[in-house]
């Protein structure tokens, strides 16, 4: 079975520019999270959902950060516009209710912004 | 609120021996599961074994295991017999409970583990 699919692996933008990162979870999982690493700040739950529905946005950061899931197989963030504070590496993960405690990754979306 | 605290920013070990990674943690919850994840330098997040709190033995999983103290609040990681490939950074998780609804989940800063030949 394929994991969690990220895509871009890695982007370059100036500030200013709109990013959207992208995500593929693992078939037949319900839950999908989007997290933040940085050294600063260590990895951080940006949002996540169930059943494509957003459960908990707490973690995202502000306003300029917004998420969505049109469907079980395909999840957005989107950055507008992108800061470079903002420059991080995003993760995706999912996983199933039934084996709700173990979260598989993505390969995660390396972001610069200039 | 929930917190998850690594003491140690590094570690090393001979190859061949065991060697444990501190993780305490807080919250009021009563029910939460604990996590550990390894990430090699390639960047990538393996999960590497799971406590939940009602769980009344330490959970292992091939050569790592949990040592799991709840009037403590610890969940320290035991990897047996370390091997070169264990070097990488290695994250405690906690997932708070809220019965079947909540899974939000915070991670602690990360031991660094090196496995010296």
């Amino acid at each position: 079975d394929a994991g969690v699919i990220q895509s871009p692996r890695h982007e370059v933008t100036e500030m200013g520019q709109e990013v959207t990162l992208r995500c593929k979870p693992i078939s037949g999982h319900d839950y999908l999270f989007w997290y933040r690493q940085t050294m600063m700040r260590g990895l951080e739950l940006l949002i996540y959902f169930n059943n494509n529905v957003p459960i908990d946005d707490s973690g995202m950061p502000e306003d300029r950060f917004s998420a969505k899931m049109p469907n079980a197989s395909f999840s957005t963030l989107k950055i507008q516009p992108s800061e470079p504070r903002d420059s991080a590496v995003y993760f995706c993960a999912s996983s199933n209710q039934t084996r709700a405690e173990t979260q598989y990754f993505g390969p995660g979306t390396r972001l610069l912004v200039l | 609120a929930q917190k998850i605290t690594q003491t140690q920013p590094g570690m090393f070990v001979q190859e061949k021996e065991a060697v444990t990674l501190d993780c305490t943690y807080d919250t009021s919850d009563q029910s939460y599961g604990l996590f550990w994840y390894k990430q090699p330098s390639s960047g990538e997040m393996i999960f590497l074994i799971y406590q939940g709190s009602y769980d009344e033995q330490n959970a292992t999983e091939g050569r790592y295991s949990l040592n799991f103290q709840k009037a403590r609040k610890s969940a320290n990681l035991v990897i047996s017999a370390s091997q070169l490939g264990d070097s990488a950074m290695y994250f405690c998780a906690m997932r708070e409970g809220k019965g079947t609804g909540g899974f939000k989940t915070i991670f602690g800063a990360g031991t660094r583990l090196f496995v010296k030949a």
